[in-house]
């Protein structure tokens, strides 16, 4: 009931393409849901969050939308970039700024 | 630069030595995360204070694991007796107690070898 489920596991896109990552949870204690990215050797850095209180958030090129009696939630990135190459991550928490559980990523490659 | 710091980056051990990790989260959070990635894998929870409390501690983190955070501020890790399964990133984050964003450090790679 902890586990975020996170599909698929590598997108190629091409450039000026939209990516779009899903992610499913069980539990209905989260109530907080960041996407996180990822370039290697580095740490993960966050992108953009929502709660369950809108069904959409959007911060430029990169979307959130969140189901939440479907219990499922995406990232879309619009107008896709070579530079947006990287793993993405989903994540959930309870309220309370939690422990995060993460999705087991995706590898987004952006063909020129 | 004001982010989450981690030292060392890389640290490459033999199996059985005991290895010790620290972090220093943005100065204003009172939270504190430890996470630990494998190859492939997302982050999984470790342990978590806030202030100088150990609130949290998960099943990951075994007799070999031990995390102090003594006056609230840095943090530091600790492995004893390493094994090759402890070969990972670990990751430290830190957030305001009031509000749920984690900022993540750049991580520490451990290889035991």
């Amino acid at each position: 009931q902890q586990q975020v489920k996170q599909s698929p596991q590598s997108l190629i896109v091409q450039k000026g393409g939209i990516s779009i990552i899903n992610c499913a949870y069980e539990n209905t204690a989260f109530d907080y849901f960041p996407w996180y990215q990822q370039f290697p050797g580095k740490g993960p850095a966050l992108l953009i969050a929502i709660r369950p209180d809108v069904s959409e958030k959007k911060e430029g090129r990169f979307t959130i939308s969140f189901n939440k009696s479907a219990k499922q939630f995406s990232l879309h990135i619009m107008d896709s970039q070579p530079g947006d190459s990287a793993t993405y991550f989903c994540a959930a928490s309870m309220e309370g700024a939690q422990k995060l559980v993460f999705g087991q990523g995706t590898r987004l490659t952006i063909n020129p | 630069d004001t982010g989450v710091s981690q030292d060392p980056r890389h640290k490459i051990t033999k199996r059985g030595q005991n290895v010790t990790f620290r972090c220093d989260p943005i100065s204003e959070h009172n939270r504190l995360y430890w996470y630990r990635q494998t190859l492939g894998q997302g982050p999984e929870f470790l342990t978590y204070f806030q202030n100088e409390a150990q609130l949290e501690k998960s099943r990951l983190l075994s007799d070999r694991f031990s995390a102090e955070r003594p006056k609230g501020s840095f943090s530091t890790l600790e492995i004893q007796r390493t094994e090759q399964g402890d070969s990972a990133m670990y990751l430290c984050a830190s957030s305001l107690a009031a509000v749920s964003e984690q900022y993540f450090g750049p991580g520490t790679r451990l290889t035991v070898t």
